[in-house]
């Protein structure tokens, strides 16, 4: 089953403007992490924060993270179309594998 | 370090026809994980190896579903008797063992299968 939850489930920008999307889940967490899809191809690492931390920066990533209401925020500001992709949250599951929600498709038009 | 490599990328199989995926993940990284990812779907996690033992099997894996990672590198998941049903991404990541908490997973392009 799927944990967490991105919303929205697509997105459409123009270059330049900023994303922000959202991920909710349901139980407690260790840490969440943020990952990156290219049409059809593996997945990429952007980011992850700990429970313990509220706020993490990478270049033009920004993610939240309020575990009171077992939320996460990703801002990416500036968006270039090359930032067009599936973008995915993931919690820890039992053991050591990621729990993938389902995705909000970007697209960053020129 | 060339990161996660699988083979092959896609395949195209008849059902009932069994197939092995490989994976090769970065070297000195000790956990290795399998997941299926179909379409519009976030990846769903199969299984998990640390080191040579498969400590973790998700209810997804059916019985035709094995995976293995002798000598603790490279894995293989093997899918007997296809079913249209299989068909989907299959993507493999690996990790390094650097604190008792999941770390950042690297994947690989994933492995295409098709069954018709």
């Amino acid at each position: 089953s799927q944990q967490g939850e991105e919303d929205p489930q697509a997105l459409s920008i123009q270059e330049g403007e900023n994303a922000t999307m959202n991920c909710s889940y349901k139980t407690s967490i260790n840490n969440l992490q943020w990952y990156r899809q290219n049409s059809g191809r593996g997945l990429v690492h952007l980011i992850l924060i700990r429970s313990n931390e509220r706020e993490k920066h990478s270049g033009r990533l920004r993610v939240t993270l309020d575990t009171s209401k077992k939320s996460s925020s990703l801002l990416i500001t500036a968006s270039r179309a090359a930032d067009t992709a599936s973008y995915f949250c993931a919690t820890d599951a039992p053991g050591y594998a990621l729990n993938f929600g389902k995705g909000t498709s970007l697209l960053v038009t020129p | 370090d060339t990161g996660v490599s699988q083979d092959p990328r896609h395949k195209i199989t008849k059902r009932g026809q069994n197939v092995t995926f490989r994976c090769d993940p970065i070297s000195e990284h000790n956990r290795l994980y399998w997941y299926r990812q179909t379409l519009g779907q976030g990846p769903e996690f199969l299984t998990y190896f640390q080191n040579e033992a498969q400590l973790e099997k998700s209810r997804l894996l059916s019985d035709r579903f094995s995976a293995e990672r002798p000598k603790g590198s490279f894995s293989t998941l093997e899918i007997q008797r296809t079913e249209q049903g299989d068909s989907a991404m299959y993507l493999c990541a690996s990790s390094p063992k650097e604190t008792g908490l999941t770390d950042t997973q690297y994947f690989g392009p994933g492995t295409r299968l098709t069954v018709l």
